[in-house]
């Protein structure tokens, strides 16, 4: 089977940082997205990676191991405003997204 | 303002009736998708249509169905709505096919069979 699994919920502090890891299972690799989803809202593109290494962009960066089918995003800087949803999707061989189900991240002033 | 929308936003429906969610993008993208979201799980796919004229079935496609008569609508049906079908809908759409470009999702629709 397919799989991506991350943790269900992290807390962090505000200032602070805090890493949200990804690991997937999956028939093949042809990239990694992380998206961002506010409660009740809909989910908005954060970062790709294809290759390994680190990208980043901003307060936020995203690294990816293929070996290790692993990946994670990266947060500096925590701000009330990233208390959210962070969605990891894998694109398979067959060019399907496979969906994680998501990290609630908590931030507390 | 460029974008992709959804309606209605949401929707209370009896059991058994037919319902169809729209959603037009206006962003000339080839791709789009229907996905739902439940709670403890993560996006599953229903449908997708890599360009006008073309649908295939996603992960979970059964009791639903679309079209894509043009590139900016796609919408999604429920023939006969089940309790089961309760959940939180959204398209989405992409300039690439095949899932290698960025996904762009609308506001969503909050379904209830009840």
């Amino acid at each position: 089977g397919q799989n991506i699994d991350q943790p269900t919920e992290m807390t962090a502090t505000e200032g602070a940082i805090v890493q949200i890891n990804c690991t997937y299972q999956t028939s093949g690799f042809n990239g990694l997205f992380w998206y961002q989803q506010h409660a009740g809202e809909a989910p908005t593109f954060l970062s790709y990676n294809v290759l390994d290494g680190l990208e980043e962009k901003g307060r936020f960066s995203s690294f990816l191991s293929r070996s290790k089918g692993y990946s994670y995003l990266l947060l500096k800087e925590l701000q009330m405003k990233d208390s959210a949803s962070y969605l990891c999707a894998v694109i398979n061989s067959n060019y399907q997204l496979i969906w994680g189900a998501g990290t609630k991240l908590i931030i507390k002033p | 303002i460029a974008g992709i929308t959804q309606a209605p936003t949401s929707q209370i429906l009896a059991a058994g009736r037919r319902m169809t969610l729209r959603c037009t993008q206006d962003m000339r993208h080839n791709a789009m998708y229907w996905y739902r979201q439940d709670l403890g799980l993560g996006l599953r796919l229903i449908h997708y249509s890599n360009t006008a004229g073309t649908t295939g079935k996603g992960e979970v496609p059964d009791g639903y169905s679309v079209s894509r008569a043009n590139t900016d609508d796609f919408p999604l049906t429920l023939a006969s709505a089940v309790p089961s079908q309760t959940s939180v809908y959204f398209c989405a759409s992409s300039e690439a096919s095949g899932s290698l470009s960025e996904q762009f999702f609308g506001p969503g629709t909050r379904l209830t069979v009840l």
